[in-house]
């Protein structure tokens, strides 16, 4: 069974367009996140929600915005999209202990 | 900004041997620290955590902390070529962040048969 899933796995897509990058956990984790992974594989944090309520954002331009219908899903929706948001994103989910779960990844390339 | 430094790879051990995989940390405050494997294409996948100073050993894998050096490392004993990924190491955040985890940029490992 998928712990933390993400749809889609990949999507390519034009400069300027609107997309969105679904995620669900069945951990019945409390924290859920966003990393980006770019081209040099590094990892970082975007978001964060804790049972529905944002608790982490990072220096990410306004374009990003996640939104939490309830504590299994987390989604991000990206508006007018550019180049330089070509990278692997990453949903995650975590208990209190910090250990997170990943998704497989979403491979965006913005074209 | 609270910085993670992993020692640069790429590491090549021969299978078989020990691989040793450091990190450094600079968030003082840090109690958490976890490793991540991630293959290539594929996702991180947790494989160790450590919130102690010493070490802890989990099969063929052990975790060493020492908190006044702002030192973590992980050995992997008896390697194998299915441990070729990159290593990351992540310290949870300290104080009201103690969600978050910092990543370092990783060590690709390489275990050659």
């Amino acid at each position: 069974d998928t712990a933390v899933s993400q749809t889609p796995k990949y999507l390519v897509t034009q400069m300027g367009n609107d997309k969105s990058i679904k995620c669900e956990q069945n951990l019945g984790h409390d924290t859920m996140y966003w990393y980006k992974q770019d081209s040099k594989k590094f990892l970082k944090i975007m978001f964060s929600y804790n049972n529905k309520e944002l608790i982490i954002n990072e220096t990410v331009p306004n374009r990003f915005s996640p939104k939490s219908p309830d504590k299994a899903h987390l989604n991000l929706h990206i508006n007018s999209l550019e180049l330089g948001d070509s990278a692997v994103y990453f949903c995650a989910s975590s208990q209190d202990w910090g250990g997170s779960y990943f998704g497989p990844g979403t491979r965006l390339l913005v074209l | 900004q609270k910085e993670v430094e992993q020692n640069s790879g790429p590491l090549s051990v021969p299978e078989g041997a020990i691989a040793s995989l450091n990190c450094t940390y600079s968030d003082r405050g840090s109690q958490s620290f976890f490793w991540y494997r991630q293959y290539s294409g594929k996702s991180p996948e947790l494989i160790m955590f450590i919130y102690s100073n010493g070490d802890k050993e989990d099969g063929r894998f052990t975790a060493q902390l020492n908190k006044a050096s702002q030192y973590v490392s992980l050995l992997i004993r008896d390697s194998q070529p299915s441990d070729s990924a990159t290593y990351l190491c992540a310290p949870q955040a300290s104080g009201g962040s103690n969600y978050k985890l910092t990543f370092g940029k990783g060590t690709l490992l390489t275990v050659n048969p």
